[in-house]
């Protein structure tokens, strides 16, 4: 995913909802995707990772998905909490460079 | 417990001054990295190393360089700060190149006047 410099795109859910993120990836080669989470004033933190073999993995509250056919991923956060309130990057391996985020808010 | 650390969290400089950000690690990764991250966006990689092997990112202003004295430090140079590099200069590590995840220091909030 490249970042454009834009403003961030934004999702804004209630508390207890599912929450998606997605992220579009440009080179094909890519085989390693990772997703941070950063919150106001610090560094990005790891979240989860998937490998291209796979299609689908699932953390605690967290699953990502990814569409190798059309280049795209996505972060799914069950049970959304207001902690869970943060921006979100997708990354690939190939690079080591960010997608735009998305600033996700969540309302109690 | 802190595994990358970068210091200082705030720094001021005057334009043109020149202004070392520095950054240290307890993890023994191989690689460092320099983001930087302007409002809104996402951080965009100025350069790494891989071990003593230095990669400048073909979009990364000459005023901006990068040293590696040991596993443990990394620095980053600013020789003379223009106001369009206020930003937050993020560090971090990873263990190789490739298929492993990067872990961030908290940053370096940096200001010039």
């Amino acid at each position: 995913g490249e970042s454009v410099g834009l403003h961030l795109p934004t999702l804004s859910v209630q508390e207890g909802d599912n929450s998606i993120i997605n992220c579009a990836y440009s080179n094909s080669a890519s085989d390693y995707f990772i997703w941070y989470k950063q919150e106001s004033g610090k560094g990005p933190q790891f979240i989860i990772d998937i490998r291209s073999n796979m299609d689908k993995r699932q953390g605690q509250r967290v699953t990502v998905l990814l569409n190798k056919t059309v280049k795209h991923l996505s972060l799914q956060i069950a049970a959304t909490q207001p902690g869970d309130s943060a921006v979100y990057f997708c990354a690939e391996n190939n690079d080591m460079r960010f997608g735009a985020g998305t600033r996700l808010t969540v309302k109690p | 417990d802190a595994m990358v650390i970068q210091n200082p969290r705030y720094q001021v400089t005057q334009f043109g001054k020149p202004v070392t950000l520095s950054c240290s690690q307890t993890l023994n990764h191989n690689v460092m990295y320099w983001y930087q991250q302007k409002s809104s966006q996402a951080p965009k990689l100025l350069f790494h190393y891989y071990d003593k092997d230095f990669n400048n990112e073909a979009d990364t202003p000459d005023n901006f360089q990068s040293r590696r004295p040991n596993t443990s430090f990394c620095f980053l140079d600013i020789r003379s700060p223009g106001l369009g590099d206020a930003a937050m200069y993020l560090c971090a590590t990873s263990r190789g190149k490739g298929n492993y995840e990067q872990y961030f220091g908290p940053g370096t909030r940096l200001t010039v006047t």
